[in-house]
């Protein structure tokens, strides 16, 4: 059974310093992995999404990394904001309609 | 990418009482997911709902405690029912892109059980 793990659980910056969020899952044949954000109270934000084939993906100060051998992929967040405190989940498809396995997350805070 | 509408937003309810959630997709899609994230937990999928067919249910989730219906593939309701105070959680729908490879989720629903 596939299990997702995210390390740390909670991070506090101070703005301007860059993010490292760390993701591990235990069964290496997946279809794809995505990242997420959640504010409080509130639905999931679509990230990033790395495909099983793919390194890794970029979108402006976001870039996530993908090495499915080892079962890890890792977020980076550069010169972060305030804006961007919010939880930061990963999640794991292994291919069966689009269902995904969550880790339970990183809750972020930067403080201005 | 697909633009999910869930209703309500929130609620609070009395415990024993049952609450349908609403979740309308801005495209057809053919499989829709309810997933529920308890306080200070992560998501944990409830079932796939196919149009035309009987929702699919993980293991520890109940036709009889969350029945789902799929009437078109735009559109879903989960309920939940005979609820408790352990039923308070942020019910959440969700959806493939067209191709089937990106996840897509509605604003959630919070409810409270009183």
């Amino acid at each position: 059974k596939q299990e997702v793990t995210q390390i740390p659980a909670a991070l506090s910056v101070p703005e301007g310093e860059n993010l490292v969020l760390n993701c591990s899952f235990t069964d290496s044949a997946i279809y794809n992995l995505q990242w997420f954000r959640q504010d409080p109270g509130k639905g999931l934000t679509s990230l990033l999404l790395i495909q099983s084939s793919q390194r890794e993906q970029t979108s402006g100060r976001l870039n996530a990394s993908l090495d499915k051998s080892s079962g890890r992929s890792t977020l980076y967040i550069a010169a972060s904001q305030p804006g961007d405190s919010a939880t930061y989940l990963c999640a794991v498809r292994q291919g069966s309609w689009g269902k995904l396995q969550f880790g339970a997350g990183t809750q972020v805070v930067v403080t201005p | 990418s697909a633009v999910i509408s869930q209703k309500p937003s929130r609620d609070i309810c009395q415990r024993g009482t049952s609450l349908t959630i609403q979740c309308q997709v801005d495209s057809q899609v053919t499989m829709m997911f309810w997933y529920r994230q308890q306080p200070g937990q992560s998501l944990t999928l409830i079932a796939t709902a196919n149009q035309g067919s009987e929702a699919t249910y993980e293991s520890g989730f109940v036709i009889d405690k969350f029945p789902i219906s799929r009437p078109n593939l735009t559109f879903s309701t989960l309920t939940v029912s005979n609820m408790s105070p352990e039923d308070s959680s942020i019910y959440l729908c969700s959806v493939a892109s067209f191709d089937d490879t990106e996840a897509f989720f509605g604003q959630g629903t919070r409810l409270t059980v009183v």
